[in-house]
């Protein structure tokens, strides 16, 4: 079966300072990549989707400088939170997609809690 | 503007009854999907559905691409249902999914 694990779970970081999370991809081929965010009581935002061999695309409101995504292969992924303060906690997951030539569903993982102190 | 309307935004149900959760959609979308949120956080995924109905145990989901709806019906409500349910829906695989607003369903004895 399709699985998404993320690393870590849970993390604890001081403001100011960074923090980098993996997403892998078990079972599938990962061709699409999608970062979100879930802010307390709140839906899930969509951040960026990173596609193999091509660009990575921001939504609005989110840059690469801030967080920057790795896209290596089509079973791994990162992100990173650089200089995370306290608008950005909360639950962070990826969800992976083999595209191919149809809509596929996306499979998410448990996601990592970013908590900013 | 928001692409997904999920409504109502809570709902309480005695144990045993149901009731149903729906997603409106702005644009024409390809698939909807159907999770449950625990109160870990954790996100449970029910459905993935690019046309027609599907069920599972007490749950049955439909998509309407064409009116451009979804709709998520529980039965028989058990304590464990109790919980923040989301759909999310993509019109391009190029792009990510945009989710609804969330449905907090408790579920009382």
């Amino acid at each position: 079966g399709a699985l998404v694990y993320q690393y870590p779970r849970r993390t604890i970081c001081k403001s100011g300072t960074s923090m980098r999370m993996e997403c892998q991809a078990v079972g599938f081929q990962a061709t699409s990549v999608a970062w979100y965010r879930q802010s307390p009581q709140k839906t899930f935002e969509l951040i960026a989707l990173s596609t193999v061999n091509s660009a990575i695309k921001y939504e609005q409101n989110f840059t690469q400088e801030k967080f920057p995504i790795s896209h290596p292969n089509l079973s791994f992924s990162s992100m990173t939170v650089l200089n995370a303060y306290l608008e950005d906690r909360g639950l962070y997951l990826c969800g992976a997609r083999d595209t191919g030539p149809n809509y596929a569903e996306q499979f998410f993982g448990p996601g990592t809690r970013l908590t900013v102190l | 503007g928001d692409q997904v309307e999920q409504s109502p935004s809570a709902l309480s149900l005695h144990e045993g009854t149901g009731s149903a959760l729906r997603c409106n959609f702005t644009t024409t979308m390809r698939a909807v999907q159907w999770f449950q949120q625990n109160s870990r956080g954790s996100l449970i995924n029910l459905f993935y559905l690019a046309s027609g109905t599907k069920e599972n145990g007490r749950l049955k989901s439909t998509f309407n691409s064409k009116e451009s709806y979804s709709t998520l019906h529980i039965r028989d409500a058990q304590l464990e249902d109790s919980g923040t349910y989301f759909c999310a829906a993509g019109y391009n695989y190029a792009q990510g999914l945009t989710f609804g607003l969330g449905t907090r369903v408790s579920v009382f004895p």
